[in-house]
């Protein structure tokens, strides 16, 4: 079965530098949400899409956007990278937003900031 | 706020031996509950998931987790723990608002 494709599944950047992260959800998920992990770190919620519009948002820097475009394929834009930025960012998918069913995860990007 | 507590951060067990992890949440709606575990070096996996219905609910790997909402608490437990489950798991509370919050994760560490 088709699960939740991120990439890079790496990505080594300097200070100072950006990235951008893809995520592509599972097949006829209209919903995306945005995880960073620090190391030994609980997964933050950083933000969500819900057919292509925002639909929440915790604590994602000033300095990070995201979209979900018409494929509903979402990216995540990182400006002006700091070394606290270096985390594993995973992307989950689900049909439906607000309790309508688990999330599905895809093996995250590891952003490696030096 | 919404939050999720995961009592024990590090926990070591002998092969064979029961487990039990803790979790409470702080929300007095509807939720919809979770445990997932992650291998070292790997992506979050899906052990369990509770929506409604019996509170008790079982999952993959012999894993199973009761929901009592008069606690706010969806604890983790397995009778017998292998070398294989040495990972970290973590509780998550969905929240009406859709989003996902996690706990702090607890390290399990089995000891063959």
């Amino acid at each position: 079965a088709a699960g939740v494709i991120q990439s890079p599944r790496h990505l080594i950047k300097e200070k100072r530098e950006t990235a951008t992260l893809k995520c592509y959800p599972i097949p006829r998920h209209d919903t995306v949400y945005w995880y960073q992990q620090g190391p030994g770190q609980d997964p933050q919620f950083l933000i969500s899409f819900y057919e292509k519009m925002q639909s929440d948002k915790g604590s994602i820097p000033d300095r990070f956007s995201a979209q979900q475009f018409s494929d509903y394929h979402s990216e995540l834009n990182m400006s002006s990278l700091e070394l606290g930025d270096s985390a594993l960012y995973f992307c989950a998918s689900s049909f439906g937003s607000y309790n309508t069913g688990e999330l599905f995860f895809g093996e995250g990007s590891r952003l490696t900031v030096l | 706020a919404q939050s999720v507590s995961q009592h024990n951060h590090h926990v070591i067990l002998s092969e064979a031996a029961s487990l039990e992890l803790g979790c409470n949440y702080s929300y007095g709606g509807t939720v919809n509950l979770f445990w997932y575990v992650q291998y070292p070096g790997q992506h979050l996996q899906l052990l369990l998931k509770y929506f409604s219905g019996d509170p008790l609910v079982k999952g993959i790997k012999g894993f199973e987790a009761e929901f009592i909402k008069s606690k706010f608490s969806f604890n983790l437990r397995k009778p017998s723990v292998q070398w294989s489950d040495t990972a970290e798991y973590f509780c998550a509370v969905m929240f009406n608002t859709g989003k996902l919050i996690f706990g702090q994760g607890t390290t399990l560490q089995v000891k063959p």
